[in-house]
């Protein structure tokens, strides 16, 4: 079975860091782009970074650009979403996600397994 | 930024009934639309990707359907555990983008 699991969502002070990670089992990892996407509480869904299967293309929203930092580690099965400069704004759940049914070789799709997600909250 | 307008943003609904959620695009996304169902404290679910193309393990209830800038999900006759949030999603152009949510309640 496919299984995404993240760690490293905590309570942090605006202007700190984290670094989330997603470990993937279950399926070749190398072969697959990653997204990671965040849920405000009790809002709707926002895309956050993408990267596809040989990490040569990374893409981020405009929310985020600048301040996070998406990557792989294809030898360990693992994402990682380093994020600095962090905001009130950037208070969410954060799920990794496995790019899936259809999909593009540039990291694009939709995403046919997610993990439970991580909560992240930027609060002093 | 595309932008995807859901509607309606909620739908009442009782057991055994045919749901219709509309999903609009500002701008062509070809058939590159995924539909989504999220229930409370759980991670969503891909049901339909491609516009029509039902996910692995999706009952044959759900059904997509569009292109260009105008998609339907519909759900033949609900299930008690339909009733849940549905969001669709745009793989053709980034940033990618999500449609801010049909909520499916019992009526």
């Amino acid at each position: 079975d496919v299984q995404l699991l993240e760690s490293g969502g905590d309570l942090v002070q605006p202007g700190g860091s984290l670094r989330l990670s997603c470990a993937a089992s279950g399926f070749t990892f190398s072969s697959y782009s990653m997204n990671w996407v965040r849920q405000a509480p009790g809002t709707g869904l926002e895309w956050v970074s993408a990267i596809n299967a040989n990490g040569n293309y990374i893409y981020y929203a405009d929310s985020v650009k600048g301040r996070f930092t998406l990557s792989r580690d294809n030898s360990k099965n693992t994402v990682y979403l380093q994020m600095n400069s962090l905001r009130a704004e950037d208070t969410a759940v954060y799920f990794c996600a496995k790019v899936g049914g259809g999909f593009n070789s540039y990291g694009s799709g939709s995403y046919d397994a997610w993990g439970p997600g991580t909560l992240v909250t930027v609060s002093s | 930024e595309i932008v995807l307008t859901q509607s309606p943003a909620t739908l009442s609904l009782s057991p055994g009934e045919r749901a219709t959620l509309s999903c609009r695009a500002s701008q062509s996304v070809s058939n590159y639309l995924a539909w989504y169902q999220q229930k409370p404290g759980q991670a969503p679910r891909l049901l339909i990707f491609d516009s029509s193309n039902r996910a692995t393990g999706i009952p044959a209830r759900f059904s997509g359907s569009g292109s260009g800038t105008d998609f339907t999900l519909t759900i033949s006759s609900l299930e008690p555990e339909d009733f849940a949030v549905y969001f669709c999603q745009q793989r053709s152009d980034w940033p990618l983008t999500f449609g801010g949510g049909t909520k499916v309640e019992i009526k």
